[in-house]
């Protein structure tokens, strides 16, 4: 059965950073795409970036790019992302999502159940 | 970016009637080269992740009741629930993987009348 598990919830102050994270099983960690997805409170979803497991291959959405970094292990089938100084605006739910064929950019089949971040002073 | 635009807002509709969500993208998401459309639908509801329902803007995925079909080329695209059931009270959303950034449109909340 595929999986994607993720962190727990976080509660951080303005400037601090954090990494959260995604470990994926049930298949070919390295075989699939994993993407982050935000959700701000009340708010649609929104595309922030992407991660090639097999090679850390990377890119991310312009609204996104200098504020994250996502990464990935695949020696413990884990994605993360990250940020070096949060900021209030980055209160949100973080979904990771998993692309539905190998290798190639494409839908999210499956996707974790969802890091919620709070960033308040 | 590729722009995605979803109506209604919002929609009511009785059980067992059949309610339509439009999605319609600034530039179109058909790949030539093998004549897919870039396009799918998911659903959330409260409290839960996205759920992939349609992908390739018609095909069903796994283990997704038959009532819910899409259709659609190009720029313009339509998921159809055909008889509503109450279980399917939730925010639709589509969302092009044509081209990167993926975008999603705004979402459509459907509820019951």
């Amino acid at each position: 059965e595929v999986q994607l598990v993720q962190s727990g919830a976080e509660v951080k102050k303005p400037g601090e950073s954090l990494r959260i994270s995604c470990e994926g099983s049930g298949y070919s960690f390295t075989s699939y795409w994993i993407s982050w997805v935000r959700q701000m409170p009340g708010k649609g979803l929104e595309w922030m970036g992407r991660i090639d497991p097999s090679d850390s291959y990377s890119n991310y959405s312009p609204s996104f790019q200098g504020h994250v970094t996502i990464s990935a292990d695949k020696s413990t089938n884990t994605a993360y992302l990250q940020w070096s100084s949060l900021k209030a605006s980055d209160t949100a739910m973080y979904y990771c999502a998993r692309h539905g064929v190998a290798g190639k950019p494409n839908y999210f089949d499956f996707w974790g159940q969802g890091t919620p971040v709070t960033v308040s002073s | 970016d590729i722009v995605m635009t979803q109506s209604p807002d919002s929609l009511a509709v009785s059980l067992g009637e059949r309610a339509t969500i439009n999605c319609q993208s600034s530039q179109s998401v058909l790949y030539s080269s093998n004549n897919k459309n870039y396009l799918a639908w998911y659903q959330q509801k409260p409290g839960q992740p996205p759920k992939l329902l349609i992908y390739w803007a018609s095909t069903r995925e796994s283990g997704v009741p038959d009532r819910f079909s899409g259709s659609g080329s190009r720029t313009d695209f339509t998921l159809t629930i055909s008889s509503l059931q109450a279980e399917d009270v939730a925010v639709y959303y589509c969302q092009q993987y044509y081209s990167t950034p993926y975008t999603f449109g705004q979402g459509t909340k459907l509820e019951i009348k």
